[in-house]
Parts: structure tokens; sequence; C-alpha cells
């Protein structure tokens, strides 16, 4: 157990139904990432928040995908209209902000399936 | 940040020694290689990470070339419960910018009783 949480673990849901993912980090992390991973590939970066700011942003985060990060503690994020591509691992990772490395810690991950 | 090669998979018997190459040919100076790995459905852990020197932690050490070109992962005794796909990942640190990891495939060890 890192100290990432992420709720739920696993949602099975129809396409076009929209769909939420909770993520807790380690309390006194300031960074907070979004991760894709589809199988058998490794983890595709989505988004990058630093405190409540979300400072980075993949060409993977269509339109239908948003993350927020409201008080700079957990985070949210939302895919709307799912579609069956969107079927994947999504992790949440968090660090500290330090200017010489950063160590990510990352969450269990949610496994959506999307029928 | 830098590309990294890594063999897809590789196998150990169990109690001896893994070493996991990563070549990173292109690696800038101030570019950490870290070192996470990923048990079946399980999200990543981090192992290791390093600059210039070796370093060692209770779980492995990290070997870095002088070029720093390329490096290796180091389970001194592997155990079956090491059996996973290991990323070798190269990033430079930033403020703002730039934090995320780029992951690749990376090697799918499996541990041999």
């Amino acid at each position: 157990d890192t100290g990432v949480s992420q709720d739920p673990r696993h949602k099975i849901t129809k396409r076009g139904q929209n769909v939420t993912f909770r993520c807790d980090p380690i309390s006194e992390h300031n960074r907070l990432y979004w991760y894709r991973q589809t199988l058998g590939q490794g983890p595709e970066f989505l988004t990058y928040f630093q405190n409540e700011a979300q400072l980075e942003k993949s060409r993977l985060l269509s339109d239908r995908f948003s993350a927020e990060r409201p008080k700079g503690s957990f985070s949210t994020l939302e895919i709307q209209r799912t579609e069956q591509g969107d079927s994947a691992m999504y992790l949440c990772a968090s660090s500290l902000g330090r200017d010489s490395d950063n160590e990510q810690f990352f969450g269990p991950g949610t496994r959506l399936t999307v029928l | 940040d830098a590309k990294t090669t890594q063999p897809p998979s590789m196998d150990c018997a169990e109690g001896r020694a893994a070493n996991l190459p990563c070549n990173h040919s292109t690696i800038s100076g101030n570019e950490y290689v870290y070192w996470y790995r990923q048990i079946h459905s399980q999200g990543p852990q981090y192992i290791i990470h390093g600059l210039k020197n070796n370093e060692t932690n209770e779980m492995a050490s990290l070997i870095i070339t002088e070029d720093r070109k390329s490096s290796t992962l180091i389970l001194p005794h592997a155990t079956l419960r090491d059996t996973a796909v290991y990323y070798c990942i190269v990033r430079a640190p930033s403020k703002n910018t730039g934090n995320q990891f780029y992951f690749g495939t990376g090697t799918s060890l499996t541990v041999i009783p």
C-alpha cells in the first residue's frame, strides 16, 4: 500500500454513460498525475496537477475527459459519453514537489470496462 | 525525455540474481534513471532511481555506466514475488511541467522455481 487510494477499483458501464473516478493522494504531496494503461502497454500520461492547478494535459485527454483537483487534495477524473475504446486501467500517482527528483507513488488503479 | 530500450522478456531462477538491462544512449546530463515494476493488475511500484552514481536500497541495486548510456537493475536474490514487468524510465526534474513518466513497454521478468 503506497498511501494513494483510488475509488472505485472496478467500474463497468454502458457505452454513452458518464463515469467519475476519485484519487486520494498522499496527504503532503502537492503533485498529482493521472495515467491510462491498456492491455500489454505501459501507463500513458493523461494530466498533471500541482496543487489545484492543472499544468499539463496530454493529447490523449480528449474533450470528453475532464479532471479536477479543487482544493489541492483529492482529484476526480470524469469521462463523458464513454466509448469502448475508453476501457482501460486508470492510474493516479502523487509526488512531492522537490526540485531534484520526483518519485511518484501510484495507486492501485480503477479498471474501467465499457460495454 | 530520453527513450529507453529494454528486452521484452527475461527469465531468472529463484534465488539467483536478476540483472535487467536498459539502454538510454540519448540521456541528457540532468536526467535521472528510474526503475518501477508492475505486478499483474496492480499500480506501478517504485524501486530505485539514480543520476550518476550506483545506488542500492532494500529492494535492488542500480548500476549506471560511466557514460550514463545504459544501466542495470539488479535484484540480488530473486523470489517468485519478483515476477513483474519492470520499467526503466529517464526524465529530468522540473518545477512545473514535464514531470510525467514515459513508461514504454518494459521487461517482463519471470522468476522460475
